[in-house]
């Protein structure tokens, strides 16, 4: 079955620097494009980017580019995003999700990892 | 930017069908995706491309999306159901874009 576990969230002091990880099995990973979707706490959900399936092509929301920047290991099944300039409102629960859509990008998340918390204070 | 809305909470006794709607301009023309989140839990897809049901997802969840609406239905709404249900779509200019999501309450 699909899995998505995310690491590398804690806490970070405003304008540091953060790398989550995202290890993906269970289906074929350089297949499907692959998203960071977050929720700051008692908020709701956030897109934060996109990287196709093979890592040609990136998007990002309004709220993070320039900052932040998504990548992907096809030889290791994993997800990166490596977020700078980091601030107090990046504070959230940050998501890996998988595309809906073989080798395309799609627009929606067909499986989701339970998150890692990103919290980010003086 | 495209805007979207949702109400806050809605509340259903169990067994009865609750309607959960997601408001946005010419919303018909778009596709719209729907996930359960249950309190500490991930987001889970229940409803994508306004009505397909992914496998695993109880035949009582249904979609349907027309004019500046679209919505969620549970038919016999159970304990269970109890969850934070946000839509979700493409737009060219907001990228994936969700709603503020609804709280469901199971009485």
């Amino acid at each position: 079955q699909v899995q998505l576990v995310e690491s590398g969230g804690g806490v970070v002091q405003p304008g540091r620097s953060l790398r989550l990880s995202c290890a993906a099995s269970g289906f074929i990973f350089s297949d499907y494009a692959m998203h960071w979707v977050r929720q700051a706490p008692g908020k709701g959900l956030e897109w934060v980017a996109v990287v196709s399936y093979d890592g040609s092509d990136e998007y990002y929301a309004d709220s993070v580019k320039g900052r932040f920047s998504i990548s992907r290991d096809n030889s290791q099944n994993t997800l990166y995003l490596q977020m700078n300039s980091l601030r107090v409102d990046d504070t959230a629960v940050y998501y890996c999700a998988k595309d809906g859509l073989l080798l395309v990008l799609g627009d929606y998340f067909d499986y989701w990892g339970q998150g890692t918390l990103v919290a980010v204070s003086s | 930017s495209y805007v979207l809305t949702q109400p806050p909470s809605v509340s259903v006794a169990p067994g009865k069908t609750a309607k959960i709607t997601c408001g946005g301009s010419n919303i018909q023309i778009k596709s719209v995706h729907w996930y359960q989140q249950k309190p500490g839990q991930a987001p889970v897809l229940v409803i994508y491309n306004n009505g397909d049901r992914p496998s695993g997802i109880s035949e009582r969840f249904s979609g349907s999306n027309s004019g500046d609406t679209a919505t969620l239905t549970i038919s016999r709404v159970e304990a269970g159901d109890e969850a934070d249900y946000y839509c979700q779509l493409w737009d060219v200019d907001s990228d994936r874009l969700f709603g503020p999501g609804t709280k469901v309450t199971v009485l």
